[in-house]
């Protein structure tokens, strides 16, 4: 079976401080992961996605993630942080069966204090 | 290029009522998710639809069912809802490379 961790449910942090939101993984398969932001009363939107290739992957926004396949993680990076990140940023793997649905994790709160 | 739409927003029922939850995706996506979404508990499949005339469960599908419309709509009914069933829901729709995108969402309350 496949699972999600995210370590941290709540992420503190000031403004312009750099930020780590933890996220491991367990799988069996191929591993495709992805991470999504929410911002306040809204869907989530795609931030940046692990398929193949290299490791570390980049979004437009100032974010990063490394993939770590012999510690099965997918942390988030920012080195440092505005206050209109926050949000509540949700990791994610890619199911292996037909459905090639996502199974989440429960969220990490990202709240930028300024 | 609306991407994809969900109606209502928000919605209160009573124990028991029965109601529709719209979905449609301008995108000419094959694959359509629904998830429900819990304080703490990420979001989880309810149902989904690998292409137009096919449904199956996912993870809780217990109290729910689909249809796919066609390619671009895919509806979630609750036939007798339950205060279990308060919370908020979100339509998917993904691409050929497995990205995810969703809609706004419906914030559903069952009293």
């Amino acid at each position: 079976a496949q699972s999600v961790t995210q370590l941290d449910s709540q992420v503190p942090v000031f403004e312009e401080a750099p930020v780590e939101l933890r996220c491991n993984y367990s799988s069996s398969v191929s591993v495709y992961l992805f991470w999504y932001v929410q911002y306040p009363n809204q869907g989530l939107q795609l931030l940046l996605k692990y398929l193949s290739g290299s490791t570390l992957v980049e979004s437009i926004n100032g974010f990063e993630a490394e993939f770590n396949k012999s510690q099965t993680s997918f942390h988030l990076r920012k080195p440092s942080v505005h206050i209109s990140d926050t949000a509540e940023y949700f990791c994610a793997l890619l199911g292996s069966g037909s459905a090639r649905q996502l199974t989440f994790g429960s969220g990490t709160q990202l709240t930028v204090l300024p | 290029n609306a991407g994809v739409t969900q109606t209502p927003k928000f919605q209160v029922l009573k124990t028991g009522q029965s109601m529709t939850l719209q979905c449609a995706q301008d995108m000419n996506h094959n694959s359509m998710y629904w998830y429900r979404q819990d304080p703490g508990m990420g979001l989880r499949l309810i149902y989904y639809s690998a292409s137009e005339g096919t449904t199956d469960k996912g993870e809780v599908p217990n109290g729910y069912n689909v249809s796919r419309l066609n390619k671009r709509e895919f509806s979630l009914r609750l036939e007798s809802a339950a205060p279990s069933q308060t919370s908020v829901y979100f339509c998917a729709s993904r691409t050929r490379d497995y990205e995810q995108y969703f809609g706004p969402g419906t914030r559903l309350t069952v009293t």
